[in-house]
């Protein structure tokens, strides 16, 4: 079993649209983390929830909303999607919010036309 | 913030020891020294962490002077499937995990 995996893999899409990524994790985590890394690779945090609770919000568009139903789920919604937004997101999960551990998904990576 | 530096990229052949060093000159106290390795299309995996002197594992070694100022990651005898990105990270503020650039390690046979 794939200890964090996100869904779709893919994701090709037009300016403007509303779209999501689903991300889940089996490890018994507290933590879960949004990351998106750019053309030139460099990998930034978006988000954080701990136990459901949002607790990293970085300087990302309010197009953004993290949703988290339970502890194991992490759902990335984009409204309103824009070129810039083509990247590749990682979801992650650790321990809890101070263990260093992260483990990561696959990614999803997000074209928009 | 603490910063880290380390080279853009490393070449090396099967078979050899591959050191790379990372410089993180204002770490703090309470800062651990965290390594992730990076292959292509997948995401970062945990290699190594440490707070000082030595620490190993079944897949590196991690070196840390007393100074903790800086940090060598160390491959014992690679492979090509040791070509990767590999991360260097000591900021934990505010809970949460900084990446730098990385290291891209290209293992030629």
């Amino acid at each position: 079993d794939t200890a964090v995996s996100q869904t779709p893999k893919y994701l090709v899409t037009q300016m403007g649209n509303d779209k999501s990524i689903k991300c889940e994790q089996n490890l018994g985590h507290d933590t879960m983390y949004w990351y998106k890394q750019d053309s030139k690779k460099f990998l930034k945090i978006m988000f954080s929830y701990n136990n459901k609770e949002l607790i990293i919000n970085e300087t990302v568009p309010n197009r953004f909303s993290p949703k988290s139903p339970d502890k194991a789920h992490l759902n990335l919604h984009i409204n309103s999607l824009e070129l810039g937004d083509s990247a590749v997101y990682f979801c992650a999960s650790s321990q809890d919010r101070t263990d260093e551990k992260l483990f990561f998904g696959s990614g999803t990576q997000l074209s928009v036309l | 913030l603490a910063k880290t530096t380390q080279p853009i990229s490393m070449d090396s052949y099967e078979g050899q020891e591959v050191n790379i060093t990372c410089s993180h000159n204002n770490i703090a106290t309470n800062d651990y020294i965290t390594w992730y390795q990076q292959f292509p299309s997948q995401g970062p995996r945990f290699i190594i962490q440490g707070y000082k002197t030595k620490v190993t594992n079944e897949v590196a070694s991690l070196f840390i002077p007393a100074d903790r100022k800086s940090s060598t990651l160390s491959l014992p005898r690679v492979s090509l499937s040791d070509t990767a990105v590999y991360y260097c990270l000591v900021d934990r503020s505010f809970q949460k995990l900084v990446f730098g650039t990385g290291t891209r390690l290209l293992v030629s046979p």
